[in-house]
């Protein structure tokens, strides 16, 4: 039963414009969501987060949009530079009291992004 | 400030054999969380250890264990070992009650059973 999924295996962006990567989940209690980034022989390092109260959060080059109703996610990564290549995971959570995770994160399978020069 | 430490970083077993993995948290952090990630999956939450005690786990079989310690480093021992246990297994450290973006994952210990 996978309750967070990332259908799309890969992507392959040129620098400079737009990388979209896009998550689904099933689970409607996860009101917490967050997106990592994975480097071959490192852990996950974490990149954004948003709680379920919101639709959209920023920080800097990296977006994330959530659209509850549809029980989707995306991360946009604008403009995408070549060191944006990794494996993204997207992960859920459910919130504690204070509307952040508790932790004991669900994954889904990964998108390997390429961002060619 | 150091970072998770994992040990070994790799590791080959016999099917049936017992294995026994280290993390060493961040310095300051006193809830490790165990993940194991098959090849081209996600990562699959074990458990969590707060204080040395279980504090939350997956959908894993007793065989696998874990320990924390009072300096809040940790163990995740897997007995009687399967095909199926060959995986990236990960650890990550956080400051309980600290968002989870304070989590720092380890680089993982890969395991492959023979």
């Amino acid at each position: 039963d996978q309750q967070v999924k990332q259908n799309s295996p890969s992507l392959s962006v040129q620098e400079g414009r737009i990388s979209i990567l896009n998550c689904d989940y099933t689970n409607s209690m996860f009101d917490y969501f967050l997106w990592y980034k994975k480097y071959p022989a490192e852990g996950p390092t974490f990149l954004i987060s948003i709680s379920s109260i919101k639709d959209k959060n920023e920080d800097g080059r990296f977006t994330v949009f959530l659209n509850k109703s549809a029980k989707h996610l995306s991360l946009h990564i604008v403009p995408s530079q070549p060191g944006d290549s990794a494996v993204y995971f997207c992960a859920a959570s459910l919130a504690n009291a204070g509307g952040t995770s508790y932790g004991k994160l669900t994954f889904g399978q990964g998108t390997i992004l390429t961002v060619h020069p | 400030e150091t970072g998770v430490t994992q040990s070994p970083t790799h590791l080959i077993k016999t099917r049936g054999q017992q294995v026994t993995l280290r993390c060493s948290s961040q310095s300051g952090h006193n809830t490790v969380s165990w993940y194991q990630q098959a090849l081209g999956q996600g990562p699959q939450f074990i458990f969590q250890y707060y204080r040395e005690e279980e504090n939350g786990r997956g959908n894993f079989p007793p065989r696998f264990s874990g320990l924390q310690f009072p300096n809040y480093s940790s163990e995740l021992n897997v007995n009687a070992l399967e095909l199926d246990d060959s995986a990236l297994y990960l650890c990550a450290s956080s400051l309980a009650g600290v968002d989870v973006y304070g989590y720092t994952f380890g680089s993982g210990t890969r395991l492959t059973v023979v």
